[in-house]
């Protein structure tokens, strides 16, 4: 019973480099996400996918690219990391409304 | 404009003490009302869905109810095992592709 799988778990990054987190779900569904969670803040919705090979903006998705080349897999990369991009980054996965998260990624930016 | 608003940000029970919690939103054609369990280090976990006023739900000791600009959670006689975040979210109500969320209401019951 995976569900979704975040890979790295923690990372520590400089400002300026670059880096590319992993998603991957294995209950075949269409919709998947990539949720910043911030103290304060709550979630907050950085880009989702409605299918293989579509991607489409949310509420912050500056700094930030997405791609999603295979159904089960959906990538968020970071370009150029800036400070203000440490969080924790959830990534979903949604069937009939209900969303099922991995267990975050802890990124710092130094 | 926040979409979902949660009070209290922080909540200390007694073990058995009841309480409720309380979500507010703001989107109009509601198409969804959501509440999800977060606890320290892990991922939102599902708890229920809400699509209409009047509506209720439950499991063990929590009971959610809607009204038509609120949300409540209701804890029966808390565990400590039910110390957690408490997060409530809607549904974007032109698309439907996205989800709005709460900052949460942490919860912790002391035994």
């Amino acid at each position: 019973n995976a569900g979704v799988t975040q890979t790295p778990k923690f990372r520590v990054l400089k400002t300026g480099q670059s880096m590319t987190l992993l998603c991957a779900q294995d209950m075949n569904h269409e919709y998947m996400y990539w949720y910043r969670q911030d103290p304060g803040m709550g979630l907050r919705l950085i880009h989702y996918s409605v299918g293989e090979g579509t991607t489409a903006k949310g509420e912050v998705p500056d700094g930030y690219n997405v791609s999603r080349l295979k159904k089960q897999n959906f990538l968020l990369g970071l370009e150029s990391a800036a400070p203000s991009q440490t969080s924790v980054y959830f990534c979903a996965s949604s069937y009939r409304q209900k969303l099922f998260f991995g267990s975050g990624t802890q990124l710092s930016v130094l | 404009e926040d979409q979902v608003t949660q009070s209290p940000e922080a909540l200390r029970l007694q073990e058995g003490e009841s309480s409720s919690l309380n979500c507010s939103y703001t989107v109009s054609g509601l198409r969804g009302l959501f509440w999800y369990r977060q606890d320290p280090g892990k991922g939102p976990e599902f708890l229920f869905t809400l699509y209409s006023a009047g509506e209720e739900k439950e499991k063990e000791r929590l009971k959610a109810t809607l009204t038509k600009k609120e949300s409540f959670l209701h804890i029966t006689a808390p565990k400590p095992e039910d110390s957690a975040t408490y997060l409530c979210a809607v549904q974007d109500p032109n698309t439907g592709n996205q989800f709005y969320f709460g900052t949460g209401t942490s919860l912790t019951v002391i035994p």
